[in-house]
């Protein structure tokens, strides 16, 4: 069983649209939960973070986590093109020498 | 945050040849990682490099295959060794500065003919 699961899409919506994309894991030790944003041709930047369970908002953006069910989320709120990337959802343990781990991502589209 | 230059951004390769990929960051840092990220994959962790011993590989990864360098705290090569078209991939080299703060250089897109 992988450690993170995220469904790759691709994902296409229209602009202003609630996108909604999903991760579960397997290991109940992690403790961050982060998502990236990838834009082609460029490394995955780090879009938010949340510690433990709960939610997160930042702008439009809002993050999930359910360690009940081992499940995070992130909620996209109108939706612009220029939030068409790949988003890779992230999440480890505590300690700067642990790695984290990542789901495949999920290519997201959002047409004007 | 780190700020990590990564290069070369992309490079096109013959079969048996072998290619150094150059990471430096703008900050010291202990552990710098490798990752490959492969079309429809995640990203995966090739080798954890730490300055002064030896890098650690993950299972899969094998040090003659994939070289790792690490002479100073900002920065660390990955050599890519004896290529085949499987090699064909993203390289992406990474620092985590914190519990949730992992930074990336901007990838090296290597192809393999």
């Amino acid at each position: 069983q992988k450690e993170v699961e995220q469904d790759p899409g691709p994902l296409s919506v229209p602009e202003g649209a609630i996108v909604s994309l999903n991760c579960t894991y397997s290991n109940s030790a992690f403790q961050y939960f982060m998502w990236y944003r990838q834009y082609s041709r460029k490394g995955p930047e780090l879009l938010m973070y949340t510690y433990s369970s709960g939610n997160k908002e930042d702008g439009r953006f809002t993050a999930q986590v359910d360690k009940s069910s081992k499940y995070i989320s992130l909620f996209i709120r109108d939706s612009q093109p220029s939030d068409s990337a790949t988003y890779l959802c992230a999440m480890g343990r505590s300690g700067t020498g642990n790695q984290f781990y990542f789901g495949t991502g999920t290519s997201l589209t959002v047409i004007p | 945050s780190a700020v990590i230059s990564q290069k070369p951004s992309r490079d096109i390769c013959q079969r048996g040849t072998s290619l150094t990929i150059q990471c430096q960051v703008d900050s010291q840092v202990t552990m710098m990682f490798w990752y490959r990220q492969q079309p429809g994959q995640s990203l995966t962790l090739i080798a954890t490099a730490n300055q002064g011993s030896e890098a650690t590989y993950e299972s899969g990864f094998v040090i003659d295959k994939f070289p790792i360098s690490r002479p100073n705290l900002t920065f660390s090569t990955l050599t890519v060794s004896n290529m085949s078209p499987e090699d064909s991939s993203i390289y992406l080299c990474s620092v985590r500065v914190s519990d949730y703060g992992y930074t990336f250089g901007s990838g090296t897109r290597l192809t393999v003919v």
